[in-house]
């Protein structure tokens, strides 16, 4: 599975979208991009996840640019609740085993 | 009742006991997964069960084992526990549809002195 990259650590005022980005430049053609959080030392939840199209759901969207190298995750009004350590992870759909990178701990301030 | 549910939440014990981590999930998911993590750092696999019959190494299985007792129970066993196994633990599942996304339980907290 390609390698991604994501800056260690982001702050974002409440009400503001957050953005996180991802670089996976590495990414095959059948590669999924996921995103997961994890809060505090609660397990990871699931966000999103897309292939080639920008996708959203209630949580959140993601936008992958057209080349698919890389991507952003968009929060679009960030509460303090969202407080978290977000993983970017490209990984064959189907594929054995999801693995975790560091991630971005993304810090929303009052 | 959570659909991944791990027992113990918290564990301590001694250098050189046997522990064993239960997860049991309501999910019906025929995929089972075991990781672990570090203070500061991500999650890293120790292994996966694709059904009862596929046990799979991840990427630290060394010091580990499992058992896939039935489609919803996945165990985690260190047969000789010893400091540096002091981590959190975590127990996920996933179906085998094309989308596979991760359901992890609440974690399993151990400390080995």
């Amino acid at each position: 599975d390609a390698k991604t990259t994501q800056p260690p650590s982001m702050d974002c005022a409440e009400g503001r979208a957050a953005n996180l980005p991802c670089n996976h430049s590495t990414i095959s053609g059948n590669e999924y991009v996921y995103w997961y959080r994890q809060i505090h030392s609660q397990g990871p939840q699931y966000i999103i996840h897309g292939l080639k199209n920008n996708e959203t759901n209630e949580m959140a969207s993601l936008i992958i640019t057209e080349d698919r190298k890389s991507s952003t995750l968009i929060l679009p009004h960030a509460t303090l609740r969202d407080t978290a350590v977000y993983y970017c992870i490209v990984r064959v759909g189907n594929n054995n085993d999801m693995r975790f990178g560091a991630g971005t701990r993304l810090t929303v301030k009052p | 009742d959570a659909d991944v549910t791990q027992t113990p939440r918290n564990r301590i014990t001694k250098t050189g006991k046997r522990i064993m981590l239960e997860c049991s999930q309501t999910k019906g998911h025929d995929r089972m997964y075991w990781y672990r993590q570090d203070p500061g750092l991500g999650l890293r696999l120790i292994y996966y069960s694709f059904d009862v019959k596929d046990i799979n190494k991840g990427e630290i299985s060394d010091g580990y084992s499992v058992s896939r007792q039935a489609q919803a129970k996945f165990s985690l066993s260190l047969e000789s526990a010893i400091p540096n196994q002091t981590a959190l633990y975590f127990c996920a599942t996933s179906d085998h549809s094309g989308a596979n996304v991760l359901t992890f339980g609440a974690g399993s907290r151990l400390t080995v002195l």
